[in-house]
């Protein structure tokens, strides 16, 4: 069955510090993976998506099919990064897709 | 563009009254979809719409929770009757459906459900 996880529940790094979120999944076929982040008292929004190659906000991500993992990587976190991130798969259809979420990882980021 | 709308933001109820979920999703928008997050968990898809046809209920218990789609717009979800275990967020998304591949999900607000 197809599944995400993220090993970690609570992440704390200190300011400056580089920060690695972790993410796998299960999926036989080809996957598109996504990370959503929650900042307190906003809505859940797209952060960024693996076949976009994109930095945001200082954050990328690279699709490893052998290791099945999408790992989100900072070099230097901030304290704007404290929030919620869920790493997300969409199972592409033929009229549709479906997005299976992650646990979710909690990143404090110590000032 | 405005964004996903939602009400109520907010509901408390005893267990075993009714309760309904209304949400208007991103104009243009033909996907749909309800989720329930319980604290401490990701979100977990009930249900899904394309227009106003549901392809993905697989996860919706069906013999308490109800959804439609109006006219492929706005969607209402209904519980009834409420448990307690039923106390989450319940949140809205919308996105365009895309040949070239999966698009981005906009969410709304969330509404916080606690069942007593």
């Amino acid at each position: 069955a197809q599944r995400v996880t993220q090993p970690e529940k609570l992440l704390s790094v200190f300011k400056g510090a580089p920060v690695e979120l972790k993410c796998n999944y299960s999926y036989s076929g080809s996957p598109e993976l996504f990370w959503y982040v929650q900042y307190s008292r906003q809505r859940l929004q797209l952060l960024l998506r693996h076949i976009s190659r994109e930095s945001i906000k200082g954050f990328t991500a690279d699709l490893n099919k052998g290791e099945t993992s999408f790992h989100l990587k900072k070099p230097f976190a901030q304290e704007e990064d404290s929030a919620m991130y869920y790493c997300a798969l969409s199972l592409r259809g033929t009229s549709y897709d479906k997005v299976i979420f992650g646990p979710g990882t909690s990143l404090s980021v110590i000032p | 563009e405005a964004g996903v709308a939602q009400s109520p933001r907010y509901k408390i109820i005893e267990k075993r009254q009714s309760v309904a979920f209304w949400c208007n999703p991103i104009s243009g928008h033909a996907t749909l979809y309800w989720y329930q997050q319980i604290l401490g968990q990701g979100p977990k898809l009930l249900i899904q719409f394309q227009n106003n046809g549901v392809v993905d209920d697989s996860q919706l218990p069906k013999d308490r929770f109800s959804a439609e789609r109006l006219k492929g717009v706005d969607s209402t979800l209904k519980i009834q009757p409420a448990k307690l275990e039923d106390s989450a967020v319940y949140l809205c998304a919308s996105s365009l459906w895309r040949a070239s591949g999966s698009d981005t999900q906009y969410f709304g607000p969330g509404t916080r459900l606690t069942v007593l």
